[in-house]
């Protein structure tokens, strides 16, 4: 069973802070996806990574994918209010598996 | 807002009731999937069909029956349900089975 291991599960910052959120395996993925969820909505497609070592930008958030494409992280810079929600890490092995969720706040 | 349109956004129903909630995409895919969200919890997994086809199933209660009748439309057919299967269930599509997912908003279930 591939299982997907997100930290942390909860994060609570001031506006302006940075913050790195991480999705570890020991299991290869040959892709993996990252999710933001607010409340009352589905799961919206941030980002999808392939390569090893492969980094993507999408304004404040960084996302890289592992060169052995076992784990992947998410920085987000200079964190603001609506950044708020849960954000989850998906990667795909035979199906899809999910990470547990990093529930993030962010205060003004 | 989402290309994934589920319905109906809310439902409450008791024991005995048997009722359906609906997905439907236009984008093409041919992988829809169901899965149950818990407060707080990532989504879980229930059902996959690939080309109108029942390919995965994760050991779900037979009270939950999925329908494809067609590339654009999946169905859960609800029936008997325990107060533990309330929860948020959401519909994803994806253009083949190991590509992106894209989900609805979800349907909210209540049981009483």
């Amino acid at each position: 069973t591939q299982l997907l291991e997100q930290s942390p599960q909860f994060l609570s910052i001031q506006e302006g802070e940075n913050l790195t959120v991480y999705c570890n395996s020991s299991s290869v993925f040959s892709s993996l996806q990252w999710y933001r969820q607010e409340p009352g909505e589905g799961p919206v497609l941030l980002v999808t990574v392939v390569t090893g070592g492969e980094v993507k930008k999408l304004k404040r958030l960084t996302f890289q994918f592992g060169d052995a494409r076992k784990d992947s992280s998410l920085h987000i810079t200079a964190a603001q209010p609506g950044d708020t929600g849960l954000y989850l890490c998906a990667g795909y092995g035979n199906k899809l598996v999910f990470g547990a969720g990093t529930i993030l706040r962010v205060k003004s | 807002d989402t290309e994934v349109t589920q319905t109906p956004k809310h439902l409450v129903m008791g024991m005995t009731n048997k009722k359906s909630l609906k997905c439907e995409q236009h984008m093409g895919h041919r992988a829809m999937y169901w899965y149950k969200q818990k407060a707080k919890k990532p989504p879980e997994l229930m059902f996959v069909y690939s080309y109108e086809k029942l390919s995965i199933n994760e050991s779900v209660p037979s009270r939950f029956s999925p329908e494809c009748p067609n590339s654009s439309l999946l169905n859960l057919h609800l029936h008997a349900l325990q107060p533990e299967d309330s929860a948020l269930y959401l519909c994803a599509s994806s253009l083949g089975r190991a590509q992106p997912q894209h989900f609805g908003d979800g349907t909210r279930l209540s049981i009483l």
